[in-house]
């Protein structure tokens, strides 16, 4: 039970957009913390995707990009390829935990 | 490009204490974050702690009273040592450079904890 929800699982069509909602409260995103996403490709460790919000690291595709509204974030991936299928964890700051971690998203291609 | 590498034993008995070293190469550890972090089997991402390259620490309150990390500067390395261990402690553990984020990452060494 973690303090940032995200849904277990979203699917996807090869071409169509997704998204991954993480859902926190007034202890850590809506207090202004900023939101980093993983991706965890199977059997890896997983690999920074997105910071601060909407940052991509370098060699990370621009179809992937990052929001925060409120007490939310999302990660939008457009056109959905086979090898985007992975888990996805977001990440961000609480008053009672420094570093706290979504539940994470199993991310299925059609 | 700075890389990390977990290492340590792959069986710890349950009420021993599991110890793991991860190695920072192509950079050094001074000046920066550096952290654990554990998976266990099918589940998600919990945060362990982080150490400064100076030595200051910050837990998982979850793990605090069983969990030190330690740095040693000389070799570039960090080690996390968790005691009294349970079932519940099998995991893969992750190393990883902090900043608000955690990048790169080790590749992850699954540690089972088993009589």
């Amino acid at each position: 039970q973690s303090v940032l929800t995200q849904p277990p699982s979203v699917s996807g069509a090869p071409g169509q957009r997704v998204t991954i909602s993480c859902t926190g409260s007034s202890s850590n995103i809506g207090a202004g913390y900023d939101v980093h996403w993983y991706q965890q490709l199977p059997g890896t460790a997983p690999k920074l995707l997105i910071y601060g919000n909407n940052n991509r690291p370098s060699g990370v595709p621009d179809r992937f990009s990052g929001s925060k509204s409120g007490t939310s974030a999302s990660l939008a991936i457009t056109g959905l390829q086979a090898e985007d299928e992975a888990d996805y964890y977001c990440q961000s700051y609480d008053s009672s935990l420094p570093r706290v971690f979504g539940g994470g998203t199993k991310l299925t291609v059609l | 490009q700075v890389q990390l590498q977990e290492s340590g034993p792959g069986l710890v008995k349950p009420s021993e204490t599991l110890s793991l070293t991860c190695t920072v190469s192509g950079g050094s550890i001074s000046n920066y974050y550096w952290s654990w972090i554990r998976q266990p089997p099918g589940k998600g991402l919990e945060w362990i702690g982080y150490i400064y390259y100076t030595g200051t620490t910050n837990y998982n309150p979850s793990l605090k009273s069983r969990v030190t990390i330690s740095v040693d500067t000389s070799k570039n390395q960090f080690s996390l040592k968790l005691s009294s261990v349970t079932a519940a402690d099998t995991a893969v553990y992750y190393c990883a450079k902090v900043v608000a984020w955690f990048d790169p990452w080790g590749q992850g060494t699954l540690v089972t904890v088993s009589s």
